[in-house]
């Protein structure tokens, strides 16, 4: 049973142009979400967090939404960058004294010069 | 700057023998970690739960006797594949919590021939 999910294995966007990855959770327990990039052979790379108390949470060029009643969430990137490439990870805690990542299965991002 | 360190990043050794990755988390001490593995294409999947002074807390299927894990420090966890066989090639990443956040090691690339 995948409690995470990322429906899309990959995305290609131009350069420049807005990248929306999405991600939707079926456990209502979780109650941290965390984006985090990969690339080939290295480990994961975080970038954005947001509780559940939060519906937005921007750092730069990456926003993250959370939209708790549909179990969904998104990772906006804009503008998009060649060097945004890799896979994006969508991972959920549930908090407390257990912090055991659920990850989705990420999402191919390319972003074409 | 790079948060946890793993060591080493690429390790070969002769089916039958032991090999040893550290995890060390860096400029804080870290009394969770979390041993991740890795397979082509799929996302990343929890063996175990180190926790300083106490014994590992391994999920479902992983064999606690073949991926052995010492936290003897706030600062170091080890993961040791025992009589390594070619299926245990894989990716292995480490984890630490640090506040509410999760930070990955580099992972490191184990070749069993």
């Amino acid at each position: 049973d995948q409690q995470v999910k990322q429906n899309s294995p990959s995305l290609s966007v131009q350069e420049g142009r807005i990248s929306i990855l999405n991600c939707d959770y079926t456990n209502s327990m979780f109650d941290y979400f965390l984006w985090y990039k990969k690339y080939p052979a290295e480990g994961p790379t975080f970038l954005i967090s947001i509780s559940s108390i939060k519906d937005k949470n921007e750092d730069g060029r990456f926003t993250v939404f959370l939209n708790k009643s549909a179990k969904h969430l998104s990772l906006h990137i804009v503008p998009s960058q060649p060097g945004d490439s890799a896979v994006y990870f969508c991972a959920a805690i549930i908090g407390g004294s257990n912090y055991k990542l659920t990850f989705g299965k990420g999402t191919l991002l390319t972003v074409n010069p | 700057g790079a948060v946890v360190s793993q060591h080493p990043s690429w390790v070969i050794c002769k089916s039958g023998t032991s090999v040893k990755i550290e995890c060390r988390s860096l400029d804080f001490q870290a009394t969770t970690m979390f041993w991740y593995r890795q397979f082509p294409k799929q996302s990343l999947m929890l063996m175990a739960t180190s926790n300083e002074g106490s014994k590992a807390t391994y999920e479902q299927g992983v064999e606690k006797d073949k991926f052995l894990i010492n936290h003897a420090s706030l600062t170091l966890s080890t993961l040791t594949v025992t009589s390594a066989h070619p299926e245990d090639s894989s990716f292995y990443i480490c984890s630490a919590l640090r506040g509410n956040t999760i930070y990955f090691g580099e992972g490191s690339w184990l070749t069993v021939v």
